[in-house]
């Protein structure tokens, strides 16, 4: 089982419609949670990220994690043509507690449709 | 806040040279840098972390004699591709964080090495 699984796409969605971004974790104990966007050819950026249960909100993102279900979600509202990229998860902290590196999943790709 | 700048953005080296690539925090002291690689559709691989002052931590398969990685100050850390050769091209990437759990990463713009 892999450490952090995304479904890997292509997931698309209308212009203007909600994202919906998954991501399982396996390590019961990690503590922080990322949602990382890459365009192709270009480095990671950090677009959220979350420590607690529950949702938390930026803009047009929510977060959502489920330390119970290890699940943590990502939901882009009114989806623009500029969303589109890959979005990659990112967890920290159980096994690898006071190691900070981060256990990535492989990315979905979102493909938002004008 | 929070910007990490690589340099240089794009390489082209001939087989056998060394290549050196520079990652800085511009706005924050980054107690640990770490160092990836990303082939072309591919996700991204940590190869080290590196922390100020002490030795990088490798990955497992990653040429610690290879890949050379300095960490010399809190605001600067460098990885050097020694004998690169045409299987080492690829997209480098550094990333920094302030130290603590809690704290994010993050990324530079990234290195893109061709070696011919």
């Amino acid at each position: 089982q892999k450490e952090v699984e995304q479904n890997s796409g292509p997931l698309s969605v209308p212009e203007g419609a909600i994202a919906s971004l998954n991501c399982t974790y396996s390590d019961r104990g990690s503590q922080s949670f990322f949602w990382y966007r890459q365009y192709s050819g270009k480095s990671p950026e950090l677009i959220m990220s979350i420590y607690s249960n529950g949702d938390k909100e930026d803009g047009r993102f929510t977060a959502q994690l489920n330390k119970a279900s290890q699940y943590v979600s990502l939901l882009i509202r009114d989806s623009q043509p500029s969303d589109s990229a890959t979005y990659l998860c990112a967890v920290r902290g159980g096994s690898n507690f006071g190691n900070e590196k981060l256990t990535f999943g492989t990315g979905t790709r979102l493909t938002i449709i004008p | 806040g929070a910007v990490v700048s690589q340099h240089p953005s794009r390489v082209i080296c001939k087989s056998g040279t060394s290549v050196k690539i520079e990652c800085r925090s511009l706005d924050f002291q980054a107690t640990t840098m770490f160092w990836y690689r990303q082939f072309p559709k591919q996700s991204l691989m940590l190869m080290a972390t590196s922390n100020e002052g002490s030795k990088a931590t490798y990955e497992q398969g990653v040429e610690k004699d290879k890949f050379l990685i300095n960490h010399a100050s809190l605001t600067l850390s460098t990885l050097t591709v020694t004998s690169a050769h045409p299987e080492d091209s690829s997209f480098y990437i550094c990333s920094a964080s302030e130290g603590p759990l809690y704290n994010e990463q993050f990324f530079g713009p990234g290195t893109r090495l061709t070696v011919l």
